[in-house]
């Protein structure tokens, strides 16, 4: 199956720590460019980060630049989100996105998404 | 605040035509193609238009996007009760070097 399926998420506390990950199948993982997008619930759609197909470039949201990281492995098929010194407005649902194929940013896959929740 | 604008609702009666606005500026709407999703409740976007106006495989061609300047639509004719989701426009910034959505739009079928 073509799928993206992201974990990693949970309770953490302002200042804290999180590694999202999000691992791809049924598709050629390396030849493709990788997203994070996030959503609070009732809210809309804010997008995160990007990162290159082999991972040699990277762009941030100024709201998460210099605290999170994105990042690959494409031996393991797998985007991650290392999110550092957490704050209560960080507490959204993750998605992790594919684009088309020949395309950076027309997102045709989504995943399930991860909940993270920054609070005391 | 989204740097791409969307009114907050829009409302049709079956078979209607509904239109969206997404407005922008030269940075973004203005230089790169302009996608539209559509977010169902307690589910993930699906990608309705790229490219400005093309449809992927398997969207109806109920729905069409276009772009003018610094400003796009999204058009859904023949609405339907399954139409009812909300809808949000993105593109690329390039002085932002960041993906773009708007604020979304809440399509209600009376």
């Amino acid at each position: 199956d073509v799928q993206l399926v992201e974990s990693g998420g949970g309770l953490v506390q302002p200042g804290g720590s999180l590694r999202l990950s999000c691992a791809a199948s049924g598709f050629t993982f390396s030849s493709y460019w990788m997203h994070w997008v996030r959503q609070v619930p009732g809210e809309g759609l804010v997008w995160v980060s990007r990162i290159d197909s082999d991972g040699s470039s990277t762009n941030y949201a100024d709201s998460v630049k210099g605290r999170f990281t994105i990042s690959r492995d494409n031996a393991k098929n797998t985007v991650y989100l290392q999110m550092n010194s957490l704050r209560a407005e960080d507490t959204a649902l993750y998605y992790c996105a594919r684009p088309m194929a020949d395309t950076r940013n027309a997102f045709d896959m989504w995943g399930q998404g991860t909940m993270v929740t920054v609070s005391s | 605040q989204s740097v791409l604008t969307q009114p907050p609702s829009a409302s049709g009666t079956p078979g209607q035509r509904v239109t969206i606005s997404c407005s922008g500026s030269s940075s973004n709407i203005g230089s790169y193609t302009v996608y539209w999703y559509q977010q169902l409740p307690g589910t993930a976007p699906k990608l309705l238009i790229y490219g400005n106006n093309q449809r992927p495989s398997g969207v109806p061609d109920r729905f069409s996007g276009s772009k003018s300047g610094t400003s796009a639509s999204l058009a859904i004719s023949g609405l339907q009760s399954e139409d009812e989701a909300d809808y949000y426009c993105a593109a690329w910034d390039a002085s932002l070097n960041a993906v773009l959505f708007g604020g979304g739009t809440k399509v209600t079928v009376l």
